[in-house]
């Protein structure tokens, strides 16, 4: 079965400083993983997507995540962050099932950035 | 762009009313899905369907139906609204990607915040 896991529900950071929100995840295939971010009020947006084509993946927003199969992780890092950084992040798991692709999603972190 | 919109960002219901929830997107997507999202638990999957009138439960489809007719519309169905029903309500598609055989990416719409009296 599917799981992800994302250590700590609230991050903190302060503007210009790094950036690191951690998902672990379960899977029994190789896995799909993605990083969702939702700013207030809104749905959710792709960051961005690994498919096994590279392990460091770059998504929008200077956000890159990197794929480590050793530790079943996926975490979400920013080298500087600011303050439209902030945000609650997902990271989801895809797996397949009755002819469709389905994600699992953490249950979220929200980072706040500090002036 | 793809787009998914859905009908309502607010909504106020009285326990026991039926109540619909209307999702469109414009990109001929197979899949559409229906979320809910509750502070501390993430989102959690109700229902999905794969094409028109197909559809499959999810996680949590108790108290909830569903509707496909067209392949651009997907409706969540409350058929008596409870107070545990509040909640945000998040619609997305996919496309089936055949060829890749990877999980595609999910476009979420906006949210309909749904609150029961």
């Amino acid at each position: 079965a599917q799981s992800v896991t994302q250590l700590g529900s609230h991050v903190s950071v302060s503007e210009g400083a790094l950036v690191l929100l951690r998902c672990n995840y379960s899977s029994s295939v190789p896995p799909y993983l993605f990083w969702y971010v939702q700013y207030p009020n809104q749905g959710l947006q792709l960051l961005l997507k690994y498919t096994s084509a590279a392990t460091l993946v770059k998504g929008i927003n200077g956000f890159e995540a990197e794929f480590k199969k050793s530790e079943t992780s996926f975490h979400l890092t920013k080298p500087s962050a600011h303050m439209s950084d902030a945000a609650e992040y997902f990271c989801a798991v895809g797996y397949s099932q009755g002819g469709s692709e389905k994600l699992v999603f953490g249950k979220g972190t929200r980072l706040t950035v500090n002036p | 762009d793809v787009k998914v919109t859905q009908s309502s960002r607010y909504l106020v219901k009285r326990t026991g009313e039926k109540v619909f929830l209307e999702c469109v997107q414009d990109m001929d997507h197979e899949n559409m899905f229906w979320y809910r999202q509750d502070p501390g638990l993430g989102l959690r999957l109700i229902y999905f369907s794969y094409d028109v009138k197909m559809k499959e439960k999810g996680d949590i489809p108790e108290g909830y139906s569903v509707s496909r007719e067209k392949k651009e519309r997907f409706s969540l169905i409350l058929e008596s609204a409870s107070t545990n029903q509040t909640s945000m309500y998040l619609c997305a598609s996919s496309l089936v990607d055949g060829t890749s055989g990877s999980t595609d990416t999910q476009y979420f719409g906006p949210g309909t915040r749904l609150t029961v009296l």
